[in-house]
């Protein structure tokens, strides 16, 4: 168990729906990070928050934002969903924000219908 | 941009043999790290190895070991004395040492099968 939290495991929904995926980190870790995993596209880093801030923006559609809160727990927010968005979707955790060694959430699977 | 690079879709070893997985990568920066990534069906990733690129010698962890040829830019995976619970998909990853933007960059993976 590599101490990262990702709720919920599955989520089946339809186009145009909007979900919101959340992951709590490691327990003392400051930033995380979201990555999408597609069998096209492979594994893609999409945005990495420090301490509450965004600190790093990668290949992150302008439908998808998240937000790290003062808990430090993070969601990820996918707007107008689409069925190229199916996907497993991961959070990884860092004490901090050089990540120099991830922990990973065993991420949650997407399905859009 | 850097690229990542996994030539091998899958490969298969006998139990108790030893596999090599391939890993080459483009970059045009000197400092730098690379990773070894495990996914097994569970699909959580799991670290399993670390390389600095400052470092000549090549990491090693238990059965895992790499062999880092930085001018080649090559970073294969040795895993001896192969084991079941090995089965799993192999990422390997590169990420800069400089800059703001710490992301990891991935290659397409290579899904290692173990035969009993």
């Amino acid at each position: 168990d590599s101490g990262v939290t990702q709720t919920p495991k599955h989520l089946i929904t339809a186009t145009g729906q909007r979900v919101t995926l959340r992951c709590s980190p490691r327990s003392g870790d400051l930033s995380v990070y979201w990555y999408q995993q597609s069998l096209d596209q492979g594994l893609q880093f999409l945005i990495q928050y420090y301490n509450g801030e965004e600190r790093a923006k990668g290949n992150i559609l302008e439908r998808f934002s998240a937000q790290q809160f003062p808990d430090l727990h993070s969601e990820l927010n996918l707007s107008s969903l689409e069925l190229g968005d199916s996907a497993l979707y991961f959070c990884a955790s860092s004490p901090h924000h050089l990540g120099e060694k991830l922990f990973f959430g065993s991420g949650t699977q997407l399905s859009v219908l | 941009a850097q690229t990542v690079t996994q030539s091998q879709p899958e490969m298969s070893v006998q139990e108790a043999e030893t596999v090599t997985l391939s890993c080459t990568y483009d970059t045009s920066e000197s400092d730098y790290y690379l990773f070894w990534y495990k996914q097994p069906p569970s699909r959580q990733m799991i670290l399993v190895i670390r390389q600095e690129a400052y470092k000549q010698q090549n990491a090693t962890e238990n059965r895992f070991s790499v062999n880092f040829q930085k001018a080649a830019k090559s970073f294969s995976l040795k895993i001896s004395d192969s084991q079941l619970g090995d089965a799993a998909m192999y990422f390997c990853a590169y990420r800069s040492a400089k800059g703001s933007n710490y992301q990891l960059i991935w290659g397409a993976g290579t899904k290692l099968i173990i035969k009993p």
